[in-house]
C-alpha cells in the first residue's frame, strides 16, 4: 500500500513570501497527487493536482512540481496572502487508479502580514 | 445547491452506544468514502465505495461498518463506540476515472 509522508508539519512567511511544502510517496505505480486546501473548521478542498504523465501544473500563484524518480511532489504558493493561511494536505492513491486516497499528515501554513 | 451533505454536524455518544453517521450526495458519484481526521495524523480512509452495492476496507476499519445501498447515500456504522473513536469524520465522493474529491461538512464525534 502508499505511505505518505509531508514535511513541513508547520511553516511561517511573511505575506508576499513563496511558501514550498513537500511530500514523498511509496509506490511507485502512483499515478495521481491531488493538493487540498482546509480552512479552520471547514471541509478540505482540492486545489490543484497532478497525474503522472507530466512533471509541472500550474494555476495562478500555485504550482504542483511532481519528480517520478525520486517519488516526491511539491505545492508552491508564490506571493502568499494572508487568506492562504490554512492546512495543507498532499495525497496519494492506496492503490493505481485516482481514487481511495492516502493522505499526508499536513502542513499549517501561517501567512503574517 | 448539488453537493454532499453529512449529519449530525455534531455528537457526543457514551461509550459502548452504536451510532450510524449519514452521507448523502446529488452529484451521481460512483465512489464515496469515509475518512476520519485526529490531530497530528492527518485525514485516514476508514471505507470506501467504488459504486453501489460494492464497498471495501481502508486503512483504519475495525469497529467500522459501511453500506452502499444505493449510488447517493453511504451510511457509516459504529455498532459499539469506544473513546478511541473521537474524531472528525468526513464523507466524500469523486466520479469515476477523476480524483477530485468533493467533501462533505464533517461530523464531531465525541465518545464519553
Amino acid at each position: 500500500g502508499e505511505n505518505v509522508e509531508q514535511h513541513p508539519s508547520t511553516l511561517s512567511v511573511q505575506e508576499g513570501d513563496s511558501a514550498v511544502i513537500k511530500c514523498t510517496y511509496s509506490d511507485s505505480a502512483s499515478n495521481y497527487f491531488p493538493w487540498y486546501k482546509q480552512e479552520l473548521g471547514k471541509r478540505p478542498q482540492l486545489i490543484i493536482d497532478i497525474r503522472s504523465n507530466v512533471g509541472e501544473k500550474k494555476d495562478q500563484r500555485i504550482a504542483v512540481t511532481l519528480n517520478k524518480t525520486a517519488k516526491h511532489f511539491s505545492l508552491h504558493i508564490t506571493e502568499t496572502q494572508p487568506e492562504d493561511s490554512a492546512v495543507y494536505f498532499c495525497a496519494a492513491p492506496l492503490n493505481t487508479g485516482f481514487q481511495k486516497l492516502v493522505f499526508g499528515t499536513g502542513t499549517r501554513l501561517l501567512v503574517s502580514p | 445547491t448539488a453537493g454532499i451533505t453529512q449529519a449530525p454536524t455534531s455528537q457526543i455518544l457514551a461509550a459502548g452506544r452504536s451510532m450510524t453517521l449519514r452521507c448523502t450526495q446529488d452529484m451521481r458519484h460512483n465512489a464515496m468514502y469515509w475518512y476520519r481526521q485526529d490531530l497530528g495524523l492527518g485525514l485516514r480512509l476508514i471505507h470506501y465505495s467504488n459504486t453501489a452495492g460494492t464497498t471495501g476496507k481502508g486503512e483504519v476499519p475495525d469497529g467500522y461498518s459501511v453500506s452502499r445501498a444505493n449510488t447517493d447515500d453511504f451510511p457509516l456504522t459504529l455498532a459499539s463506540a469506544v473513546p478511541s473513536q473521537t474524531s472528525v469524520y468526513f464523507c466524500a465522493s469523486s466520479a469515476t476515472g477523476n480524483g477530485g474529491y468533493t467533501f462533505g461538512s464533517g461530523t464531531r464525534l465525541t465518545v464519553v
